[in-house]
């Protein structure tokens, strides 16, 4: 049972590159999400989807985007890589609204910007 | 604006006492709460939840409390077990939106001291 699997799990950049953050899962799950966690911060969301070709931004969507073409799948896409981007990055997944808004978390992406 | 606030970076307990973390929030039209536990280089793994319609959800060792009025919450842990040292996480749900979006504290460390 993977759950939430998340690729790859360390990345270093140099400024300027492009690279693609994978999140998959195989709950069913129709919602999905992107959140990034800073040092001594709490985990900020960048994008969220809540089905197939449906995506909207978070508290912080600038310099990704993100697509939703299968309900397993839900890929991050940094662009232009900036130092500020160095962070650990969480997909999460959760069933429809309801219940008591329980998300299911990889085990995180950490990303470097150098 | 930080909505939901953990203002305990860190919490020393010893092994078999109580470990009690806090967490505040601002906004009144959250429906639901939830503490999420993390260990390093680990996603965030849920751990308990409180409906804002009740003052206290108990699971095993693990009880949080809900106090509207004072729009605080907190986490009991009893007793505390050196496998409970990890980061926790306080989160918070907005009633209405269309998602499981969460807004997350930014952490309390606990160690608990064998």
């Amino acid at each position: 049972n993977a759950g939430v699997t998340q690729t790859p799990k360390f990345r270093i950049l140099k400024i300027g590159q492009s690279m693609t953050l994978q999140c998959t899962q195989d709950m069913n799950h129709n919602y999905m999400y992107w959140y990034r966690q800073d040092p001594g911060m709490g985990l900020k969301l960048i994008y969220y989807s809540v089905g197939a070709g449906i995506t909207d931004k978070g508290e912080v969507p600038n310099g990704y985007n993100v697509s939703r073409s299968t309900t397993e799948d839900f890929p991050l896409r940094l662009e232009l890589a900036a130092p500020s981007q160095t962070s650990v990055y969480f997909c999460a997944s959760s069933p429809e609204r309801g219940g008591g808004g329980e998300l299911f978390f990889g085990e995180g992406s950490r990303l470097t910007v150098l | 604006d930080q909505q939901v606030k953990q203002n305990s970076p860190s919490l020393s307990v010893q092994e078999g006492r109580i470990s009690i973390l806090n967490c505040d929030y601002t906004n009144s039209m959250f429906d639901y709460f939830l503490w999420y536990k993390k260990y390093p280089a680990e996603g965030p793994t849920f751990l308990i939840s409180i409906s804002s319609i009740k003052d206290k959800n108990e699971d095993g060792r693990f009880t949080v409390f809900l106090n509207k009025s004072a729009k605080h919450l907190s986490l009991h842990i009893v007793p505390s077990q050196p496998g409970d040292s990890a980061v926790y996480f306080c989160a918070a749900r907005n009633y209405g939106g269309a998602t499981n979006k969460l807004i997350f504290g930014t952490g309390t460390l606990l160690a608990v001291q064998p």
